[in-house]
């Protein structure tokens, strides 16, 4: 069965500093990958996905990710973070039919001044 | 696209009463989901439709809970006999499809924080 590590519970990160989110992901057969992401408050919104073709996928606020097949790892990057980055970091994985997404427990992500 | 919408916002009840939560789902997705977040952890799948069709439940969702979407349309979650371990954020999603195919992605309400005291 499909399942998805998150590394780190916890990032504390000082503005305009560079982040990594660590997922690796296990399966047995090919998956699609995401990462979602929770503000105070708010419900989850997709930040971005991986379905085939490049490895590197981006989102339009300046983070992206990379596609590592041998490695299993699907890590969340920014080179540079502002304070309203603030939230909750989800890595999902599609499960084995392609029907629903397997969530890891989640980064915390705080950016402070 | 008004968005997902779940319906209360927060519960509170106590130990052995049932409680029934409503999701609306955006209006052209076929697709719903429910979740299940505890504090510190990633949302736990529950269980899915397609249209009306409940395709999928977890082994989690014990015979108490009960799903249905009727006609296709917004959906309803049960819980019989509440117990204080069913205290978590319940969370809707729909989408057009299946997670990988095409420009599908969920869509998820703000949820309902059953609180089971």
């Amino acid at each position: 069965a499909q399942s998805v590590t998150q590394l780190d519970s916890q990032v504390p990160v000082f503005e305009e500093a560079p982040v990594e989110l660590r997922c690796n992901y296990s399966s047995s057969v090919s998956v699609y990958l995401f990462w979602y992401v929770q503000y105070p408050n708010q419900g989850l919104q997709l930040l971005l996905k991986y379905l085939s073709g490049s490895t590197l996928v981006e989102s339009i606020n300046g983070f992206e990710a990379e596609f590592n097949k041998s490695q299993t790892s699907f890590h969340l990057r920014k080179p540079s973070v502002h304070i309203s980055d603030t939230a909750e970091y989800f890595c999902a994985v599609s499960d084995s039919g392609y029907n629903k997404l397997i969530f890891g427990a989640g980064t915390r992500l705080a950016v402070h001044p | 696209d008004t968005g997902v919408s779940q319906d209360p916002r927060h519960k509170i009840t106590k130990r052995g009463q049932n409680v029934t939560f409503r999701c609306d789902p955006i209006s052209e997705h076929n697709r719903l989901y429910w979740y299940r977040q505890t504090l510190g952890q990633g949302p736990e799948f529950l269980t899915y439709f397609q249209n009306e069709a409940q395709l999928e439940k977890s082994r989690l969702l014990s015979d108490r809970f009960s799903a249905e979407r009727p006609k296709g349309s917004f959906s309803t979650l049960e819980i019989q006999r509440t117990e204080q371990g069913d205290s978590a954020m319940y969370l809707c999603a729909s989408s057009l499809g299946p997670p990988g195919q095409g420009n599908s992605p969920l869509h998820f309400g703000n949820g309902t924080r059953l609180t089971v005291t």
